[in-house]
């Protein structure tokens, strides 16, 4: 079936160092989209993002509709970067397909 | 805008009881979803409507789930006869129209079955 991959599954970092998170996607899809969860919390979109390259902040999202795979990359990461960090992909007008997240902590 | 609500955000029910979550979706938007979410499974697609209209509920397992979008401001989930592995993260999201899937979650509802 379809499929979401996420990498690396879980990451740690000292406050101050850049995170590169990767989305593949097994077939083809008509967009994708970024979330942010803190443990307990609700999804909150980061970046909807079904091409191309975005940015907001310290944030940057690229996606590769061709070779079917989306990157998050977060520099100077901070503390309250910390989190759960989810892919999503449409593969027609609705259903979105999430990926199981990058568990993401900055330390101190 | 208050985004997408959700209630109640916490829900404890005894097994076999039945348990209604309530979604109100941003106001204009035509498609609302239901997901489940899981730590073994993650997110779960459950249902979707288009403009309250019932498209797909393939994810919905068959038996003792229902859900409803009787107007354009709300939409409930009900699960009757609730089991303990029905314990999870209910989460309702909305977007604009079926062209864009950019997603709006509501806060979700934490739904425990003792």
């Amino acid at each position: 079936g379809q499929q979401v991959q996420q990498s690396p599954t879980s990451l740690v970092l000292q406050e101050g160092e850049n995170a590169e998170l990767q989305c593949n996607f097994s077939t083809s899809l008509n967009s994708m989209q970024w979330f942010y969860q803190r443990p307990g919390g609700s999804l909150i979109s980061v970046f909807y993002n079904p091409s191309g390259t975005k940015q907001s902040g310290r944030l940057t999202s690229t996606t590769v509709i061709k070779e079917r795979r989306s990157s998050l990359h977060i520099s100077s990461s901070q503390i309250t970067d910390s989190g759960t960090y989810l892919c999503a992909m449409a593969t027609n007008a609705y259903k979105v397909i999430f990926g199981k997240g990058t568990h993401l902590h900055v330390l101190p | 805008n208050a985004g997408v609500i959700q209630t109640p955000r916490h829900k404890v029910t005894g097994k076999g009881q039945e348990a209604t979550l309530w979604c109100e979706p941003i106001s204009g938007h035509s498609a609302v979803f239901w997901y489940r979410q899981t730590i073994v499974q993650g997110l779960e697609f459950l249902t979707y409507f288009r403009n309250q209209a019932p498209i797909d509920d393939s994810g919905m397992p068959k038996e003792r789930f229902s859900a409803q979008m009787p107007n354009q401001s709300h939409s409930t989930l009900k699960i009757q006869s609730t089991q303990p592995q029905d314990s999870a993260v209910y989460l309702c999201a909305s977007s604009l129209d079926t062209s864009n899937s950019d997603y709006t979650f509501g806060s979700g509802t934490r739904l425990l079955v003792i």
